[in-house]
């Protein structure tokens, strides 16, 4: 396993549910994603936070809300999710710097919204 | 926009055999590009990392090469082994983007037979 964990690692929610998916990482990064997989399409980024602030939102809907309360955690609450919301979420760190650098998975949250 | 493409979509080989997977790009302004590795539900695992700057990269059994003039870069598995069968997933981290985010290929599904 990587330094950046994820919980729970599977999730069943219905269409009116409240939950939340949790991320850390303990590799001293400075910044945190979250991304979407679904099936047979490619990776979507959907939030960067960077030093804590969220410097991307990739046209989320608000059922999706991050919170990041310190460098080493990130949030995504849910709420009336839909069906086409089940997927992989998959959070990442890195160290952001001037010449880029190398991101670091999480095993990700299995959701599933009936 | 930045897109990334892997070509093809999914490849089988037989045990012993060299692998060659391909990944092109459209914004040659890249900080770098990252190989990962995917098993089946599960997280990211990170192969390579090759900077802007660099033309190859190597670890173990696996070479990657960048050429950025064309926008592409490949990753070789030597001597292919039943363990290699996974997905492979090539990201490129934009200069311009914020927080050195990374645009994913859709992917390369490699079954190695033994």
């Amino acid at each position: 396993e990587t330094g950046v964990t994820q919980t729970p690692r599977h999730l069943v929610m219905g269409m009116t549910n409240k939950k939340s998916l949790k991320c850390e990482q303990h590799l001293g990064h400075n910044a945190m994603y979250w991304y979407k997989q679904s099936a047979k399409k490619p990776l979507e980024l959907m939030f960067v936070y960077s030093l804590e602030e969220r410097v991307e939102n990739n046209s989320v809907p608000s059922r999706f809300s991050p919170e990041c309360p310190n460098s080493s955690h990130l949030f995504l609450h849910l709420h009336t999710l839909q069906p086409e919301d089940s997927a992989l979420y998959l959070c990442a760190s890195s160290q952001v710097r001037a010449g880029g650098s190398e991101q670091f998975f999480g095993p990700g949250t299995r959701l599933t919204v009936l | 926009k930045q897109e990334v493409t892997q070509i093809p979509a999914a490849l089988s080989v037989p045990e012993g055999e060299n692998l060659v997977l391909n990944c092109s790009f459209t914004d040659s302004a890249i900080y770098n590009l990252q190989w990962f590795r995917q098993d089946p539900g599960k997280g990211l695992t990170s192969l390579l990392l090759i900077q802007s700057s660099q033309r190859e990269q190597t670890s173990g059994r696996l070479n990657a090469s960048l050429d950025k003039s064309s926008g592409r870069s490949t990753l070789y598995i030597a001597a292919s082994q039943p363990g290699d069968s996974a997905t492979y997933l090539c990201a490129a981290s934009l200069i311009k983007a914020a927080g050195n985010k990374l645009t994913f290929g859709g992917g390369t599904r490699v079954l190695v037979k033994p």
